[in-house]
């Protein structure tokens, strides 16, 4: 069974640092971008990075270019979002997800698996 | 960059009524890379249809997609109650980065 599972999220004040985790399980990692998306409070979905198989290319929403950084440990088959210079505005839950692309056989586009999320809330 | 609007933002029917959600692009999409998730409360979203109208694994038959170019549509045929959500629908785009319509609530009239 494919999981995804977030964890570090928590009260931060502004300016601080946060790094979030997601530990995946029940695929091979190591084949699969992975997403990070977030939704504010009583909004809609927001993407926020992605990385490929290997960390060789990421890829991040404008608004958090230059203070959150996305890795992976392949070995550890887990994920991470290191987010500096935290705002008000970064609050929400932050999903991770992962990316389905091309197969030998088509190209779709779509985040297949989730997980459950994990609340960041800056605020002083 | 490429804007989703998804329209209307709350449609309020009854359960067994037709609902029709509308996801325009700003540009054309490729059918390929549009789909459309499902959110309740406290969950995270779950994934429909994908490039444009193909049904995820699981997903029942009422449920479809539709369009292409600019428009697209998700339309679930009779509404049972668990159907009571807000689906998103989702393009990849030339930028390599991916973007989400603002989402529709569709609620218990």
């Amino acid at each position: 069974e494919v999981q995804l599972v977030e964890s570090g999220g928590g009260l931060v004040q502004p300016g601080g640092s946060l790094r979030l985790s997601c530990a995946a399980s029940g695929f091979t990692f190591t084949t699969y971008w992975i997403t990070w998306v977030r939704q504010a409070p009583g909004k809609g979905l927001e993407w926020v990075a992605n990385i490929n198989q290997d960390g060789s290319e990421k890829h991040y929403v404008d608004s958090v270019k230059g203070r959150f950084t996305i890795s992976r440990d392949n070995d550890k088959n887990s994920l991470y979002l290191q987010m500096n210079s935290l705002r008000a505005e970064d609050t929400a839950v932050y999903y991770c997800a992962r990316e389905r692309r091309c197969s030998t056989t088509n190209c779709y586009y779509y985040f297949d698996y989730w997980g459950q999320g994990a609340l960041v809330t800056v605020s002083s | 960059e490429i804007v989703l609007t998804q329209s209307p933002g709350t449609l309020s029917l009854s359960p067994g009524e037709r609902a029709t959600l509308s996801c325009r692009a700003s540009q054309s999409v490729s059918s390929s890379f549009l789909a459309w998730y499902q959110q309740k409360p406290g969950q995270a979203p779950r994934l429909l249809i994908y490039g444009a109208s193909s049904r995820a694994t699981g997903i029942p038959d009422r449920f479809s997609g539709s369009g292409s170019g600019t428009d697209f549509t998700l339309t679930i045929s009779r509404l049972e109650p668990e159907d009571f959500a807000v689906y998103h629908c989702q393009q990849y785009g030339s930028s390599l980065t991916w973007t989400f319509g603002q989402g529709t609530k569709v609620e218990i009239k």
